[in-house]
């Protein structure tokens, strides 16, 4: 059984471009969130999405945007790159409702972004 | 607002030796607390959890973790260190226990192992 998928897995941009990173989650999983990690920093929360909506967010601007899939998978853009945004992205799914829920996150290996 | 403070970014033992990574929490209700492994260029690992009930969390690898309310601690411990511990830990805080979580992270410490 595939865990969580995160594509591309090394990624490099210029400042002022803008990205796409993908998350296909853990099988049965319906609830993605997604995590920027900067060097040396531990995870910070972007969004969360469910039923195909933004649930949650973190303390990010509005250059960081998602979208969900009828199928769970997700996608993180991010518009106006700025060199600060080099991070290693992390996605995580889980389950929302029922006993399962209390399972918490998987989360993917992350995209290493760099922007130059 | 939730928060974590991990104190130590960087720790020492030796193989065999007592692992001892501090956690310290914030909540202003009763927090959902985890420990998560990350391996260089890998993603996270759930280590192990406390949700409710017991108050020592057995997790993978050896690895135990005490909710201590009083002190607003969650140490994680392991008895004797192996060169496979060698990676960054982070403490996490949550107000709710299941997916619908919102996972506040800690720094992180980041654990090396001399042999």
């Amino acid at each position: 059984d595939a865990g969580v998928t995160q594509s591309p897995t090394h990624l490099i941009k210029t400042r002022g471009q803008q990205v796409t990173l993908r998350c296909s989650p853990k099988s049965g999983h319906d609830t993605v969130s997604w995590y920027q990690q900067a060097l040396g920093q531990g995870p910070q929360f972007i969004f969360q999405y469910y039923e195909e909506e933004e649930r949650q967010r973190g303390n990010f601007p509005d250059r960081f945007s998602g979208h969900q899939f009828p199928n769970y998978s997700s996608e993180l853009n991010v518009n106006a790159l700025l060199l600060g945004d080099s991070a290693l992205y992390l996605c995580a799914s889980s389950y929302s409702l029922g006993a399962q829920a209390n399972y918490g996150y998987t989360f993917g290996s992350g995209t290493r972004l760099t922007v130059v | 607002a939730q928060s974590v403070t991990q104190l130590g970014s960087h720790v020492s033992v030796s193989e065999g030796a007592l692992v001892l990574l501090r956690c310290n929490y914030s909540s202003s209700v009763p927090p959902y607390l985890f420990w998560y492994v990350q391996y260089p260029n890998q993603g996270l690992q759930l280590l192990l959890k406390y949700t409710t009930g017991a108050t020592l969390v057995k997790g993978i690898n050896g690895f135990e973790a005490e909710f201590k309310k009083s002190e607003t601690s969650f140490h994680l411990t392991k008895p004797s260190a192996h060169m496979s511990d060698a990676a960054e830990y982070f403490c996490a805080v949550s107000d709710q226990p299941g997916g619908y979580q919102k996972v506040t992270f800690g720094i992180g410490t980041k654990l090396q192992v001399i042999p």
